[in-house]
């Protein structure tokens, strides 16, 4: 079964401050794979795309990382913002009809100034 | 320009009630989708329609019926609402194909059964 787990389930960290997400997956055959923002009571929105042949890729102070070897992907945040404080959602997209997602659970960061 | 809007926004009702929820993407996307996110915050894929047609259906009760009118349009209609569905309710579309593409969310429906 297609599944994707992500850790910790929270965090509170002090703005200004770094911070990494995980996420594991068992996903097959794998796509690609995507970290997601959703701000509450809003809808996920892209941060970052990778497919199996890419390392490594950044958007602005958020950086993703995949090693399709061992299935694990991080999100790393770096200087946080206020802003950033937000769900993060690693995707898996499996090649199947209809490009199928499977969603972790998220990742609920609090930046506190 | 709103890429992929859904209607209404926050939706209470009865339960055993009827009630539909509409979505439309105006981003030429040939691929809608309906999730639903629980208060867990878990996004569960619901259903998926290419160009009109079904290609996946998830177990979901047969309460929920989706319509697809046209490739812009995806709407869900659910049946004798039940206090479990009490959820928020997420359309997105998305270009089939291209193993690089995204999945363009909407702002979501809250819907809460009373």
């Amino acid at each position: 079964k297609n599944q994707v787990e992500q850790s910790p389930q929270s965090l509170i960290i002090l703005e200004g401050k770094n911070c990494t997400l995980q996420c594991n997956y068992t996903v097959s055959p794998f796509s690609n794979l995507r970290w997601y923002k959703q701000d509450t009571g809003r809808g996920p929105v892209s941060l970052t795309i990778m497919t199996f042949s890419e390392n490594t890729k950044s958007n602005g102070r958020y950086t993703a990382t995949l090693d399709a070897d061992t299935k694990q992907s991080s999100l790393h945040i770096t200087a946080s913002q206020l802003s950033d404080s937000a769900s993060y959602i690693c995707v898996v997209s499996a090649q199947a009809a209809g490009n199928k997602l499977t969603f972790g659970g998220g990742t609920r960061v609090l930046v506190k100034p | 320009d709103t890429a992929v809007s859904q209607t209404p926004k926050y939706l209470v009702t009865q339960m055993g009630n009827d009630k539909s929820i509409k979505c439309e993407q105006n981003l030429g996307h040939d691929t809608m989708y309906w999730y639903k996110q629980d208060s867990k915050k878990f996004l569960k894929i619901m259903f998926s329609y290419n160009n009109k047609e079904l290609i996946i259906n998830e177990t979901v009760p047969n309460r929920f019926s989706p319509k697809s009118p046209d490739k812009a349009h995806l709407n869900l209609h659910i049946n004798s609402l039940e206090l479990g569905d009490s959820a928020v309710y997420f359309c997105a579309s998305s270009q089939e194909g291209n193993s690089n593409t995204e999945a363009f969310f909407g702002q979501g429906t809250r819907l809460t059964v009373v």
